[in-house]
């Protein structure tokens, strides 16, 4: 199974400023990368797919890259509504498609 | 619109059974790989199983294999899962997700369901 590891857990942030989460495959899993967004209480939303997509009525603040095994999702001005925990998945090898423990997101 | 609504959760004591239901609107849903992803308290996301569009082909976890049964009803765009011999550690909430054709990730979930077993 492939071991999805994101850095950091906690990332404590200024609204306006940028935020960069991390995402680590234990192997390579090419461009089969996808970021959700999740809130308290709500499921997760898709930001990006294929490792850099955005997903349909995501802002462009959100940008994903990488590919193998070292991925990154940028917001580059954080906004109030972003403060959440992202998770990355990898589908390269599905089933499972497992996912990473998750980045909280937080007001600094 | 894309909407899913999730039901049949509850508290359940060890051992005991519980079937969740999945009610799909919104897309074809009999052209769509349709999945369970569970989610324990304060914890992150695990995939549980998937079934194929006509129904045909299933995938399980390993910590649910044997004890979980995916199933579809394309007739009233129905999603269920069957759980038997329920565990503590089966305990969170259960999303039915829908994955996008091909090489892609799951696109729409639902607002999921509490499944709590405990005596």
């Amino acid at each position: 199974e492939i071991v999805m590891t994101q850095s950091p857990a906690t990332l404590s942030v200024s609204p306006g400023e940028r935020a960069t989460l991390s995402c680590r495959a234990s192997q390579r899993v090419s461009s089969n990368l996808a970021w959700y967004q999740q809130k308290p209480g709500q499921a997760p939303r898709l930001l990006i797919y294929g490792a850099s997509t955005r997903a349909t009525g995501i802002p462009a603040r959100f940008s994903g890259s990488g590919s193998g095994t070292e991925f990154t999702l940028t917001i580059s001005s954080l906004q109030s509504e972003d403060f959440a925990v992202y998770y990355c998945q990898q589908y390269n090898n599905w089933p499972p498609g497992t996912f990473g423990q998750g980045t909280k997101v937080e007001i600094k | 619109e894309v909407q899913m609504l999730e039901s049949g959760g509850g508290l359940i004591q060890p051992g005991g059974s519980l079937r969740l239901s999945c009610a799909a609107s919104g897309f074809t849903f009999s052209s769509y790989a349709m999945n369970w992803v569970r989610q324990a308290p304060v914890k992150g996301l695990e995939w549980v199983s998937v079934i194929s569009g006509s129904g045909d082909i299933t995938y399980y976890a390993d910590f649910v294999k044997g004890r979980f049964t995916i199933s579809r009803d394309n007739s009233k765009n129905m999603l269920y899962l069957q759980m038997n011999n329920l565990r503590a550690d089966d305990t969170a909430v259960y999303y039915c997700a829908k994955k996008e054709v091909g090489s892609r990730p799951f696109d729409y979930w639902g607002q999921g369901t509490l499944v709590t077993v405990s005596s």
